[in-house]
């Protein structure tokens, strides 16, 4: 079975400053990533997913993720945050080509002051 | 094309009442699952089904908590006898069928919740 680690609980930072959130999950085969967000009280907003070619992965908003697979790896990044980036970020997984369900890490809580 | 529509929005229930919640699939997609989110936690995945088949339900309590996605009709998430612990924000998702668009066929949309409030 598959299973996704997000080590940041909570990250604060300032505007303007440069975000990257980690993921890392565990699965012996190929697998299908994404990265939701959930804005306060809102329901989940896909941010971006990757199926497979290009490891860089760009989505909405200015975000974008990279995949290393070697490092089973799917950190989300963003050069310069806004204080409407406040919410909580899920990193995901599936395997790929599987109707299977998603796995989901435990989130991390985005405060971006003023 | 509608998304994934949940219903009701809001549901409270007094203790020992049952609870029902809806969730109408996208247009096309025949796989529904189930996702529950505590407070200050992420989402559980709880059931997955199919038309008139349950898939996998590693996640549902085993007690009071049953799933449906019958041939006509919603998918319908059923809580007897609620508890406060039951209170909690339900997430529905929806994919196609696997294969019938490609590996990105499998991807799943979600619906808006269903905060479950157990007083």
């Amino acid at each position: 079975a598959q299973s996704v680690s997000q080590h940041n609980h909570h990250v604060i930072l300032s505007e303007a400053a440069s975000l990257e959130l980690g993921c890392n999950y565990s699965y012996g085969g190929t697998v299908n990533l994404f990265w939701y967000v959930q804005y306060p009280g809102q329901h989940l907003q896909l941010l971006l997913k990757y199926f497979s070619g290009d490891p860089l992965v760009k989505g909405i908003k200015g975000f974008e993720a990279e995949f290393i697979k070697s490092k089973f790896s799917f950190n989300l990044r963003k050069p310069s945050v806004q204080w409407s980036d406040t919410a909580e970020y899920f990193c995901a997984v599936k395997p790929s080509g599987s109707a299977r369900q998603l796995t989901f890490g435990s989130g991390t809580q985005l405060t971006v002051l003023p | 094309n509608a998304g994934v529509m949940q219903n009701p929005r809001h549901l409270v229930r007094r203790r020992g009442q049952e609870a029902r919640l809806r969730c109408s699939p996208m247009k096309g997609h025949s796989h529904v699952y189930w996702y529950r989110q505590l407070p200050e936690e992420g989402l559980k995945f709880m059931v997955y089904l199919q038309k008139e088949n349950i898939i996998d339900e590693s996640g549902m309590p085993k007690e009071r908590f049953s799933a449906e996605f019958p041939k006509e009709g919603p998918s319908i998430l059923r809580i007897q006898q609620v508890v406060r612990g039951d209170s909690a924000a339900y997430f529905c998702a929806s994919s196609a069928m696997a294969g019938s668009r490609g590996v990105e066929g499998t991807e799943a949309f979600f619906g808006q919740g269903t905060r479950l409030t157990v007083v």
